[in-house]
């Protein structure tokens, strides 16, 4: 079974310039997650969609961040404009509906200079 | 506001020995409690859970304990081996998500 699929792996862009990330769940997984994760941190939940959906965004810094999932399967989180304090992996979820347990993709890490 | 605390950061241990790692949280609504392991230039990978109305879940070398009324909980690992040595984190779940610990890096020495 193919796990979560995210690229690029590695981001850096200057301060002010704007950035998209992708990820492809499992196959059949409903539930997707983008979970933002600083050096020395956890991963904080972003954003969450349902299908289609978003669940719960309350923590996505709406002025600068977008994410969209189409057709319910592949999802595309974007920066505009990035902050130097965005420099992060950004890790992308999957998980069956109303299962606990999330698959994580390796990760993109972004640093804005 | 954290809900969910690791409050060593780090732990280093001998091979072979017992590792215990410690969490503790503030919101009751937590009714999953999971911990994670991640290694380098990877995401985490699910380790082990325990539901809100177990104390007690044992997987292999790994069991977890819950204590409710304290709000926390513990993963143990016996014995440690040097492919344990990661990033753990304790992620409670609710509503759909886990919020996640800042993580506790462990080291297994040979």
């Amino acid at each position: 079974e193919a796990g979560v699929a995210q690229s690029p792996r590695y981001k850096i862009i200057e301060k002010r310039q704007s950035v998209a990330f992708w990820c492809n769940p499992i196959s059949g997984h409903a539930t997707l997650y983008w979970y933002q994760q600083i050096l020395g941190q956890g991963p904080k939940l972003l954003i969450q969609f349902q299908n289609n959906g978003v669940v719960d965004d309350s923590q996505l810094p709406k002025d600068r961040f977008s994410a969209e999932r189409l057709k319910g399967v592949d999802s595309t989180l974007k920066i505009q404009p990035a902050k130097l304090e965005d420099s992060a992996v950004y890790l992308c979820a999957s998980s069956l509906e109303d299962n606990t347990e999330a698959f994580f993709g390796q990760g993109t890490r972004l640093t804005v200079v | 506001d954290q809900q969910v605390k690791q409050n060593s950061p780090s732990l280093s241990v001998q091979e072979g020995r017992i590792s215990i790692l410690n969490c503790d949280y503030t919101n009751s609504m937590f009714d999953y409690f999971l911990w994670y392991k991640k290694y380098p230039a990877e995401g985490p990978t699910f380790l082990i859970s325990i539901s809100s109305i177990k104390d007690k879940n044992e997987d292999g070398r790994f069991t977890v304990f819950l204590n409710k009324s304290a709000k926390h909980l513990s993963l143990h690992i016996v014995p440690s081996q040097p492919g344990d040595s990661a990033v753990y984190f304790c992620a409670p779940y609710n509503a759909g998500k886990s919020t996640f610990g800042d993580g506790t890096t462990l080291t297994v020495k040979p």
